[in-house]
């Protein structure tokens, strides 16, 4: 079973502050990795795929892949309250499975 | 903008009995899945289908399990008996091709087995 590690946190920031999420993963073949946001009993909701190396930006959201690395990362600029979830990276498999990591706790404090 | 969909949102059940869990993915989409997530635990593939066959199934997806997709546009995941450990929170997610493709979760059915 191939891994995606995020470390669970809670990372908390500041409102307004930059927060920065890691995610590692195991299968160096992966070609597709997305970044899903989850309140608390909903379900994932996508904010940024990626399948390149260097960054995507969309929004306050940027996203970067270092395939090299095996390392995915997703910045969140002028973090607001409502960016509080816990922060999913998936990445795709051979076919067409998400291995999802446990998530990253992420807490913006007013 | 269109949306998966899924009923009931909650189930509760005895242990042993059926349930069966109802999906209507997004209408052009042609991949449909189902995944799993334990209370506090990771969002965990159970089976993917396309062109009315199971393409792929994880471990979990045991003989307990299966799926159909009995028209044009519902999706359901059928667990014949079950288990206490059954208890979670099932996502059902759709993508128009496979590859590459974005899956879009519908917002799930908790399903708790007493």
């Amino acid at each position: 079973q191939k891994e995606v590690e995020q470390n669970s946190g809670p990372l908390s920031v500041p409102e307004g502050a930059i927060a920065s999420l890691n995610c590692t993963y195991s299968d160096r073949g992966s070609q597709s990795f997305f970044w899903y946001r989850q309140y608390s009993g909903k379900s994932p909701e996508l904010i940024m795929s990626i399948y390149s190396n260097g960054d995507k930006e969309d929004g306050r959201f940027t996203a970067q892949l270092n395939k090299a690395s095996q390392y995915v990362s997703l910045l969140i600029r002028d973090s607001q309250p409502s960016d509080s979830a816990t922060y999913l990276c998936a990445v795709k498999e051979y076919g067409n499975k998400l291995v999802f990591g446990a998530g990253t706790i992420l807490r913006v404090k007013s | 903008e269109p949306e998966v969909t899924q009923t009931p949102s909650h189930q509760v059940t005895q242990m042993g009995q059926e349930v069966i869990l109802r999906c209507v993915p997004i209408s052009n989409h042609l991949y449909f899945y189902w995944y799993r997530q334990i209370l506090g635990q990771k969002v965990e593939f159970l089976v993917s289908f396309y062109n009315n066959e199971i393409s792929e199934k994880s471990e979990i997806f045991d003989d307990q399990f299966s799926v159909e997709r009995p028209d044009g546009s519902n999706f359901t995941l059928k667990i014949r008996s079950t288990k206490l450990e059954d208890s979670a929170m099932y996502f059902c997610a759709s993508t128009a091709r496979g590859l590459a493709e974005t899956q879009y979760f519908g917002p799930g059915t908790r399903l708790l087995v007493l």
